[in-house]
């Protein structure tokens, strides 16, 4: 069965930190990837997504993940976060059908 | 922008009752999913909706769930008799092609008490 991992549960950074968010899944055919954000009071936004083509995707706000297909993983990274940042990062792939596995999020805390 | 909507924000019920929550997806939009996310837990995939049949749906879609596009804006999710573990937020989504982006609405926060 298809699942997502998510190592962090939560995250504690100061402003002006890097960030990196691990994912990984299990599935071994060809999967579209997802990370999605959640402000707090706000509904599910995506961030960015992986369909095919350049393992490194840029996605909104300054965030990029990267996709190494040997290690399973599709880890998110920012180099230096912002207070705004605070929120709760999922996670998501779908592999055979379009529904999407979710890991169980990161939240992640930025401190000024 | 377009945005799913969902209707209401907060429903409470008493265990036994239907419930009906609401969802009007992007209006170009021909693929329907709804999600829930028990306190603490992952968000879970529910069921797929596509030309007006389920395309996929979960073990916690029993047969106490049904979904219904009544007309060429809402998407629907009941829940026939409520049990006190039905208790979750509910996210419907829509998309405009298979396995593409999935757009999220606020969700809907069911109590069942």
């Amino acid at each position: 069965a298809q699942s997502v991992s998510q190592h962090n549960h939560h995250v504690i950074l100061s402003e002006a930190a890097s960030l990196e968010l691990g994912c990984n899944y299990s599935y071994g055919g060809t999967v579209n990837l997802f990370w999605y954000v959640q402000y707090p009071g706000q509904h599910l936004q995506l961030l960015l997504k992986y369909f095919s083509g350049d393992p490194l995707v840029k996605g909104i706000k300054g965030f990029e993940a990267e996709f190494i297909k040997s290690k399973f993983s599709f880890n998110l990274r920012k180099p230096s976060v912002q207070w705004s940042d605070t929120a709760e990062y999922f996670c998501a792939v779908n592999g055979n059908t379009d529904k999407l596995i979710f890991g169980t999020g990161t939240r992640l805390q930025v401190f000024p | 922008e377009p945005e799913v909507t969902q209707t209401p924000s907060h429903q409470v019920t008493q265990m036994g009752q239907e419930v009906i929550l609401r969802c009007v997806p992007i209006s170009n939009h021909l693929y329907f999913y709804w999600y829930r996310q028990i306190l603490g837990q992952k968000v879970e995939f529910l069921v797929s909706f596509y030309n007006n049949e389920i395309s996929e749906k979960s073990e916690i879609f029993d047969d106490q769930f049904s979904v219904e596009r009544p007309d060429g804006s809402n998407f629907t999710l009941k829940i026939r008799s409520t049990k006190l573990e039905d208790s979750a937020m509910y996210f419907c989504a829509s998309s405009e092609e298979v396995k593409g982006e999935q757009y999220f609405g606020p969700g809907t926060r069911l109590t069942v008490t």
